[in-house]
């Protein structure tokens, strides 16, 4: 498997809490991804990165804010969690393959329940 | 939206059989991608096809793409009760962005 890790993988919060979800890689791709499954609509970008401290928004970005301040790290910040924000997360990496990319390799996700 | 959409939505066949799930999509693109996803897990890449090929082979795995209708299909024969997982298209069109279909449950009965 790609070298990406999610932590935490399970969180409990409560509505209005910040929470931080943490996405690390060791395969020094250039291409991070944050998504969120819920069901009956796949997954959904969020926010992605296309290089340390490049970031953009996604389809459903609003709530979220993001961070990379180096190459294997992206994080996602909900700055003050609401049950809307209740799904599981995936954080996702690729890199530039000519005018392309290469697959992206996921993580197994984060469940967050906000109560 | 540019999300693709996955054809059935849902598919339970007996062990032995064929799978074939479609997958239609809304803009030009470099390339199609499908993934397998396990309950509880991430996704899986399974099989790349280039927006310049048409027909595509991976083990028990074909998958075909059609740009003029904007559509793909993922066969997988002579499937395996651990074939069963979701199956999702997902959509390159070089903005560093993939676009997810909503995916296809397989459910394998042995």
């Amino acid at each position: 498997d790609a070298g990406i890790t999610q932590s935490p993988r399970h969180k409990v919060t409560e509505t209005g809490t910040p929470v931080t979800l943490r996405c690390h890689q060791t395969e020094n791709h250039r291409y991070m991804y944050w998504y969120r499954q819920d069901p009956g609509h796949g997954l959904r970008l969020i926010h992605y990165s296309y290089g340390v401290k490049d970031t953009d928004k996604g389809e459903v970005s609003d709530g979220y804010s993001v961070s990379r301040s180096k190459t294997e790290d992206f994080l996602l910040t909900l700055e003050s969690a609401t049950s809307s924000q209740t799904s599981v997360y995936f954080c996702a990496i690729s890199d530039q393959q000519g005018r392309g990319h290469t697959p992206q390799h996921f993580g197994d996700g984060t469940r967050l329940s906000i109560l | 939206s540019q999300q693709g959409e996955e054809d059935p939505q849902a598919l339970s066949i007996q062990e032995g059989e064929n799978a074939t799930m479609n997958c239609s999509y809304k803009t030009s693109i470099n390339n199609l991608q499908w993934y397998r996803q396990n309950s509880g897990r991430g996704l899986v890449h399974l099989i790349l096809i280039r927006s310049n090929e048409r027909e595509k082979h991976s083990g028990r795995l074909r998958v075909t793409l059609d740009t003029s209708k904007k559509s793909s299909s993922l066969l997988i024969t002579a499937s395996r009760a651990a074939d069963t997982a979701s199956y999702f298209c997902a959509t390159d069109a070089g903005t560093y962005k993939y676009i997810f279909g909503t995916g296809t449950r397989l459910k394998v009965l042995a």
